[in-house]
């Protein structure tokens, strides 16, 4: 199975920052990662797709990048709504496997 | 309007069984994979089992494989898992979730865009 490894854990930012978040494969999957941002007591909601490709009605200060094994989602400019955890998820194989999430919380 | 509805969780035994349920409207059941996704208590997301799109396919995390049963009926817009033999450690939050898909120059590219809102499984003595 594909292990996904995120970094950090959680962090702390504040309103504008610039925040990214790294997400590492166990072994190569091209481009086949996806990027989910979940609120407390709410279901994931998908943001990336394709290591790279914004899903419809999310805002351009979130961004991907990436292949083979590493990649990235980036925050531009953090706003309050974007406090939340975030995890990776690979569809290169199944199973499919998620990261253990990233907490971004208000310094 | 696009949209998941799961049901069927409850509290269990372990060694019980229970079917969980999620009923999907707004779309065309049968273009696409479906997904059960579950989160523990506090804990992150952890992929439980995937079908595609007419049930000829299905997988399963190692943690539920030979337990769990993932089947759909499309006649229907319905997707299930049957759970047996739980544990202590399946009780969690489970989701239904949509596997969308785009083609672009020929190679496929699978994610989770649509998403139930959760049913609880919760095993305990």
């Amino acid at each position: 199975d594909i292990q996904m490894t995120q970094s950090p854990s959680s962090l702390s930012a504040s309103v504008g920052d610039r925040v990214t978040i790294t997400c590492r494969a166990s072994q190569y999957i091209s481009n086949h990662l996806n990027w989910y941002q979940q609120k407390p007591g709410k279901a994931p909601k998908l943001l990336i797709y394709a290591a790279s490709s914004l899903q419809s009605g999310v805002p351009s200060r979130f961004s991907g990048s990436g292949s083979a094994t590493d990649f990235a989602l980036t925050i531009s400019s953090l706003q309050p709504e974007d406090f939340a955890t975030y995890y990776c998820q690979q569809s290169y194989s199944t199973p499919r496997t998620f990261g253990q999430g990233t907490k971004v919380e208000l310094k | 309007e696009v949209q998941l509805v799961e049901s069927g969780g409850g509290v269990v035994r372990p060694g019980g069984s229970l079917r969980l349920s999620c009923a999907a409207s707004g779309f065309t059941f049968d273009d696409y994979g479906m997904n059960w996704v579950r989160q523990a208590p506090g804990k992150g997301l952890e992929w439980v089992s995937g079908i595609n799109w007419n049930g000829g396919s299905t997988g399963y995390a190692d943690s539920v494989k030979g337990r769990f049963t993932i089947s759909r009926d499309n006649a229907k817009n319905s997707l299930y898992l049957q759970m047996n033999s739980l544990r202590a450690e399946d009780t969690a939050l489970y989701y239904c979730a949509r596997e969308g898909w785009v083609v672009p120059a020929s190679k496929y590219f699978y994610y989770m865009d649509v998403w139930g809102k959760g049913t609880t499984v919760t095993v305990s003595s």
